[in-house]
């Protein structure tokens, strides 16, 4: 069955670092990756999709690497804040982006 | 835009009870989604709409479940009878179908069933 895996236990960084997240899949071929960010007691938000054909996204202090070889993307947030901290989940969709599946998140701490 | 609303925000109930959350997506919006999110197994995808149309519902957990669209800026989910392990945070979340694949998530509805 299609599997996504992030790192179950939280992240803790200190403040000015950059944090790196983690998402491996299994017996998938997604089409689209996305990466969003939950606060508690709040729905995702939206924050980067990066593409199949394409290896690297940015965005401001954000950056998301997708290697489908690897079967693994890589979600950077760089000179890290403590307004960062909160947990981050890694989504796949096919093609169309409908059919969207989430992995169970990353908890993100960022000490000051 | 005042983004995807939902209502409730918390609903508790007794099991047995019926249970309807409701869902306004962003105007202009043609897929809308329902989610279901627990802490033993995370945010999962129960239904999908396209143009009012539901496109995959192999989410649903139970006949229990179901959902309606019955125009482009109303959607319901409603679960008949309520079972405590129903009890789940649910969020409604819509987007463009027309390449632009980012969801937008509502607030969610907190559902508690004794």
């Amino acid at each position: 069955s299609q599997k996504i895996e992030q790192n179950s236990e939280a992240l803790n960084i200190q403040e000015g670092k950059t944090a790196t997240l983690t998402c491996n899949y299994t017996n998938y071929s997604p089409a689209y990756l996305q990466w969003y960010r939950q606060d508690p007691g709040r729905g995702p938000v939206f924050l980067l999709l990066i593409r199949e054909n394409e290896k690297e996204k940015r965005k401001e202090r954000l950056k998301v690497t997708f290697d489908t070889t690897l079967k693994q993307s890589l979600f950077h947030i760089t000179a890290s804040q403590p307004a960062d901290s909160a947990t981050y989940l890694c989504a796949l969709a096919n093609t169309g982006g409908f059919k969207t599946i989430f992995g169970a998140g990353t908890r993100l701490f960022v000490k000051a | 835009d005042a983004g995807v609303i939902q209502s409730p925000r918390h609903e508790v109930t007794e099991m047995g009870q019926e249970v309807t959350l409701r869902c306004k997506p962003i105007s202009g919006h043609n897929s809308l989604f329902w989610y279901r999110q627990t802490m033993m197994r995370g945010l999962e995808l129960l239904i999908y709409f396209n143009n009012n149309v539901p496109i995959d519902d192999s989410g649903m957990p139970e006949d229990r479940f179901s959902a309606k669209m019955p125009n482009a800026s109303f959607s319901t989910l409603k679960i008949q009878p309520s079972e405590p392990r129903d009890s789940a945070v649910y969020f409604c979340a819509s987007t463009l179908s027309s390449g632009v694949y980012e969801q937008y998530f509502g607030p969610g509805t907190r559902l508690t069933v004794t």
